[in-house]
């Protein structure tokens, strides 16, 4: 099947820096990538919607200057959580769609990033 | 805005017996699919199986099976003959099927035990 991969698995940043997380498509190619956070014992939590070559589609309450996603190509989304604070500190995970009506969404393996 | 609800937050079952989870959503759509996702403690999310909403007959996969009832919106997950590597998180998702951009909508879950 399709392979969606995500990387770092696991980061440590210190309050007020900034860290990108990567989301890629490894064998297809993905127009749409999607973003997702999940608290613990929660469900997934769709935070934006990132179309290759456009800017990336938010939704409500998800503060997009924090959370700035790009989508440059048609195997690469970024995630980068700007001026990190605890809070932010969660499991995010990415998905991605070839983009044809009904094609099954592809999971990466999710990263947890820790804000100290 | 679509809806999925998982009424049951946690189930258990005993290895080899077999066991139900419900899931309802709301939609004023007559075209989309529905999934089930699980979700071990890795977190990754493993898709379980599928359902086009135009197809009347019930989804299959080994010893999983879905009870389609589009008329009811109610997709329950039936898993067979249950092993101790089914207990995981379980994620019922609904996609819409009009365009191909469209992200899932999850439920909540149900956290599935399976006792030795």
């Amino acid at each position: 099947g399709a392979v969606v991969s995500q990387h770092p698995s696991w980061v440590i940043c210190k309050s007020g820096t900034s860290v990108k997380i990567e989301c890629r498509s490894l064998d297809f190619q993905a127009t749409t990538m999607f973003w997702y956070r999940q608290f613990p014992k929660q469900s997934l939590m769709l935070m934006a919607t990132s179309n290759e070559g456009s800017k990336a589609t938010y939704e409500q309450g998800v503060e997009k200057d924090k959370f700035l996603i790009n989508h440059a190509s048609l195997t690469l989304s970024t995630l980068t959580v700007t001026s990190a604070h605890p809070e932010d500190s969660s499991f995010y995970i990415c998905s991605a769609s070839m983009g044809q009506r009904g094609n099954t969404i592809y999971f990466g393996e999710g990263s947890w990033l820790t804000v100290v | 805005a679509q809806t999925v609800t998982q009424s049951q937050p946690e189930m258990s079952v005993q290895e080899a017996e077999t066991v139900t989870l419900s899931c309802t959503y709301d939609t004023s759509e007559s075209d989309y699919y529905l999934f089930w996702y699980k979700q071990p403690p890795s977190r990754q999310m493993i898709l379980v199986i599928r359902q086009e909403a135009y197809k009347q007959q019930n989804a299959t996969e080994n010893r999983f099976s879905v009870n389609f009832q589009k008329a009811a919106k109610s997709f329950s997950l039936k898993i067979s003959d249950s092993q101790l590597g089914d207990a995981a998180m379980y994620f019922c998702a609904y996609r819409s099927a009009n365009s191909g951009n469209t992200p899932l909508v999850f439920g909540k879950g149900t956290r599935l035990s399976v006792i030795a």
